[in-house]
């Protein structure tokens, strides 16, 4: 079967760094994705993972481990309005038009 | 540029009506899909289009839903009839699909339905 799991929800403090994690079982792998999303809103990209390894964004870091089934999101410096779900999502084909399969999504709240 | 079109945002209706929803892509995008988002919970795939083929429809309930891809551009995702369990966000999403890249998903602002 395929399962992405992630914490549902997390509180941090302004200006403090949270790591989001998240594991993975899908019949093939092609990538992981994060996308953050604003109550109401559309997803929007924040980060993508095919090899091993941390991956560097501004105040974002999204890091993947293939044999571990384990990705995590790091954020620093943390701004209230970094408040939203972040979405972890595998792509399980072995062509960029695969689709995603996502995680229920972890409930950010920054707190001051 | 402009982003992924949905219409409309909001739709009320009482259970057993019909429903539609409009998408429209980015330009170019050939791959659009078509996901399901419940309150508290991630996007769920109904339905993927390579161009106007529908490539994965296996979660679409094609009892009561439907999907069209006219010309490979705007889609329509119709619910007939609706029932309770069918409130929900259905959110539009598209990618290039091809090419060396990270074929992120860009998605619409979704159709926020309420089933009466």
């Amino acid at each position: 079967g395929q399962n992405i799991d992630q914490p549902t929800e997390m509180t941090a403090t302004e200006g403090a760094i949270v790591q989001i994690n998240c594991t993975y079982q899908t019949s093939g792998f092609n990538g992981l994705f994060w996308y953050q999303q604003h109550a109401g809103e559309a997803p929007t990209f924040l980060s993508y993972n095919v090899l091993d390894g941390l991956e560097e964004k501004g105040r974002f870091s999204s890091f993947l481990s293939r044999s571990k089934g384990y990705s995590y999101l790091l954020l620093k410096e943390l701004q209230m309005k970094d408040s939203a779900s972040y979405l972890c999502a595998v792509r399980d084909q072995y062509n960029q038009g695969g689709k995603l399969i996502f995680g229920q999504g972890t409930e950010l709240s920054v707190k001051p | 540029e402009a982003g992924v079109v949905q219409s409309p945002r909001y739709k009320i209706i009482e259970k057993k009506q019909p429903v539609a929803f409009w998408c429209n892509p980015i330009s170019g995008h050939n791959t659009l899909y078509w996901y399901l988002q419940n309150l508290g919970q991630g996007p769920e795939l109904l339905i993927r289009y390579e161009n106007e083929e529908a490539v994965d429809d296996s979660q679409l309930p094609k009892d009561r839903f439907s999907a069209e891809r006219l010309k490979g551009v705007d889609s329509t995702l119709k619910i007939q009839p609706a029932e309770l369990g069918d409130s929900a966000v259905y959110l539009c999403a598209s990618s290039l699909g091809t090419g060396v890249y990270t074929g992120e998903l860009f998605f619409g602002e979704g159709s926020r339905l309420t089933v009466l």
